[in-house]
């Protein structure tokens, strides 16, 4: 059975550049998260969908990001415009209820 | 809020012995699950193990099983007979099970094994 899937892997812009990170949940899922890791704050939960109705988006940054999830099988973060600060790993994950979260292999984003 | 707490930055352990990493948890909710993942140096983050707050029995996946004392609210992880290829990080998480989902993650810890 097919992971969590994300695109690109490895993402690297320049400042003030649109930013477009993408994610497809495991099959039958209803929950989707948005994670950030960084060496100084650890794993950051940013967002998390369930049916693809937002629930809880308190751990967005600012309003640079922004998180669609236009159906059951994809979901992207969005970051207008990308800040150095923004360089991180980015982890999609996504669960069947209250069960496990399984993760994606993450985006290494790098804003010069 | 839930807080875990991982006191162990880095560990070492010789190759084919036992490790515990430790994990304490600071919850007001009754209804919990407690979770390890390991991301190994390629980044990925990998499920491990699962207990749930109502659990009786310490849960057990292969090499790996938690030893869940509720009263102490503690959750270490066990690793027996480590492998080279067990050297990761290693992280402790929780979700309550009342009102939401999210997972909360400790600071992580750093198994390094040795041959």
């Amino acid at each position: 059975d097919a992971g969590v899937i994300q695109s690109p892997r490895h993402e690297v812009t320049e400042m003030g550049q649109e930013v477009t990170l993408r994610c497809k949940p495991i099959s039958g899922h209803d929950y989707l998260f948005w994670y950030r890791q960084t060496m100084m704050r650890g794993l950051e939960l940013l967002i998390y969908f369930n049916n693809n109705v937002p629930i809880d988006d308190s751990g967005m940054p600012e309003d640079r990001f922004s998180a669609k999830m236009p159906n059951a099988s994809f979901s992207t973060l969005k970051i207008q415009p990308s800040e150095p600060r923004d360089s991180a790993v980015y982890f999609c994950a996504s669960s069947h209820g209250t069960d496990t979260q399984y993760f994606g292999p993450g985006t290494r984003l790098t804003v010069l | 809020a839930q807080k875990i707490t991982q006191t162990q930055p880095g560990m070492f352990v010789q190759e084919k012995e036992a490790v515990t990493l430790d994990c304490t948890y600071d919850t007001s909710d009754q209804s919990y699950g407690l979770f390890w993942y390991k991301q190994p140096s390629s980044g990925e983050m990998i499920f491990l193990i699962y207990q749930g707050s109502y659990d009786e029995q310490n849960a057990t996946e292969g090499r790996y099983s938690l030893n869940f004392q509720k009263a102490r609210k503690s959750a270490n992880l066990v690793i027996s007979a480590s492998q080279l290829g067990d050297s990761a990080m290693y992280f402790c998480a929780m979700t309550p099970r009342s009102n939401d989902y999210k997972l909360s993650f400790g600071a992580g810890t750093t198994v390094t094994v040795r041959a």
